[in-house]
């Protein structure tokens, strides 16, 4: 079973500033690794897959990279509507199996 | 544009089967185009991936939750199912359906989940 290890938990930053989410897999995903933003009492949305490729009308300040086992998601000109939990998460061909991480909180510094 | 609506009992008592329903809106339940997931979270907690019906009919469960879940597609009515056999208090949480590009793995777009508390 792949665990997906996010870091860190909660990460401070002010507005304006960059924020950079690390997540990682305790086996190699290539780069099936996607990432979800999800702000209070709402479903999470699609962010980034395929490690690096942005979702439909998602601004270019989110970026994402990394293959293998090592992954990262970048925020920069961090605004308000972009204090959230992210998650990232992994597919397996076999078993065919989803994993998420646990999440980082992203939170007003 | 894909719209997805869970509904379903808000409570469930321990030992029951919590049983809930996903209505897809904008496209076909059947079509070739998609895959259907159900995925939970917990008050408070993250996100666990239950279980995903390909469109060809075959299903894909969370290990953990393998011996008592089984998620499947009522083509009449454009509805996911989600079954959940013998829960208990710790399944309490937020229940969402989402849909995936058939061929891919990401999950886009979400319900906007159904609360479910487990209690007696």
């Amino acid at each position: 079973e792949i665990v997906m290890t996010q870091s860190p938990v909660t990460l401070s930053v002010s507005p304006g500033d960059t924020a950079t989410l690390s997540c990682r897999a305790s086996q190699n995903i290539y780069s099936n690794l996607v990432w979800y933003q999800q702000r209070p009492g709402q479903a999470p949305r699609l962010l980034i897959y395929g490690a690096s490729t942005r979702a439909t009308g998602l601004p270019a300040r989110f970026s994402g990279s990394g293959s293998g086992t090592e992954f990262t998601l970048t925020i920069s000109s961090l605004q308000s509507e972009d204090f959230a939990i992210y998650y990232c998460q992994q597919y397996t061909n076999w078993p065919r199996t989803w994993t998420f991480g646990q999440g980082t909180k992203v939170e007003i510094k | 544009q894909l719209q997805l609506q869970e509904s379903g009992p808000g409570l469930v008592k321990p030992s029951e089967t919590l049983s809930l329903k996903c209505t897809v809106f904008g496209a076909s339940i059947s079509s070739a185009n998609y895959h259907w997931a159900w995925i939970r979270q917990p008050p408070g907690k993250g996100l666990e991936w239950i279980g995903t019906v390909y469109f060809s009919g075959s299903t894909y469960y969370n290990p953990s939750l393998k011996s008592r879940v089984s998620i499947s597609v009522d083509t009449s009515k454009n509805q996911l199912s989600l079954d959940l056999s013998s829960v208990n208090a710790g399944e309490t949480g937020i229940y969402y359906c989402a849909s995936a590009p058939a061929g891919r793995h990401w999950f886009d777009p979400w319900g906007q989940g159904v609360p479910v508390t487990v209690s007696s």
